[in-house]
């Protein structure tokens, strides 16, 4: 059975540092990897999405890695500002064609 | 741009009412998906569909019905709520075969439903 992990569950960084949030996984036959942002009270929107092809993806200042061996992916926020305060979630599509979420990161960026 | 709109972004219900939370999609997607949400339990889904009257059980289906008769909409029915019911809904739905799938999966804004 698939398991995504999130650690830590919070994070607070002041404004303008390069950040990195933590995904990882137990079945390494995994097919994709989406990363989504979730605002309070609000659905999730799709950041990044990784095939198990590709070792990364980058959309602006943000840049998703994959590493199927050692069964994480990172979320790398280059100069973080207040408005990327948010819960960052990951879900890995697995080998049981189920999609697995983690209980996601809450960010926080001070000004 | 795609995008699943949820039907009711608040929803105040009586236990025992019977609960239609709608979902549509405009973007020809194959595959919707319902979930709720819960603090500290994360997302579980509790159906979808990869067809027109086409379903499948989630992890925690129980207490609930789905109806997919056309392609862009998918309803998630509570035949009679119950306060352990009171969650965050989210729709989602995604491109291609879910069996192969690798198509990105999109949200709609959620529906918070609270049972009294």
């Amino acid at each position: 059975k698939q398991e995504v992990t999130q650690i830590p569950a919070a994070l607070s960084v002041p404004e303008g540092e390069n950040l990195v949030l933590n995904c990882s996984f137990t079945d390494s036959a995994i097919y994709n990897l989406q990363w989504f942002r979730q605002d309070p009270g609000k659905g999730l929107t799709s950041l990044l999405l990784i095939q198990s092809s590709q070792r990364e993806q980058t959309s602006g200042r943000l840049n998703a890695s994959l590493d199927k061996s050692s069964g994480r992916s990172t979320l790398y926020i280059a100069a973080s500002q207040p408005g990327d305060s948010a819960t960052y979630l990951c879900a890995g599509l697995g080998a049981n064609s189920k999609l697995t979420f983690g209980k996601g990161i809450t960010l926080s960026v001070r000004p | 741009d795609v995008k699943v709109t949820q039907s009711s972004r608040y929803l105040v219900k009586r236990t025992g009412e019977k609960v239609f939370l709608e979902c549509v999609q405009d973007m020809d997607h194959e595959n919707m998906f319902w979930y709720r949400q819960d603090p500290g339990l994360g997302l579980r889904l509790i159906y979808f569909s990869y067809d027109v009257k086409m379903k499948e059980k989630g992890d925690i289906p129980e207490g609930y019905s789905v109806s997919r008769e056309k392609k862009e909409r998918f309803s998630l029915i509570l035949e009679s709520a119950s306060t352990n019911q009171t969650s965050m809904y989210l729709c989602a739905s995604s491109t291609l075969p879910w069996r192969a799938n690798t198509g990105e999966l999109f949200f709609g804004e959620g529906s918070r439903l609270t049972v009294l």
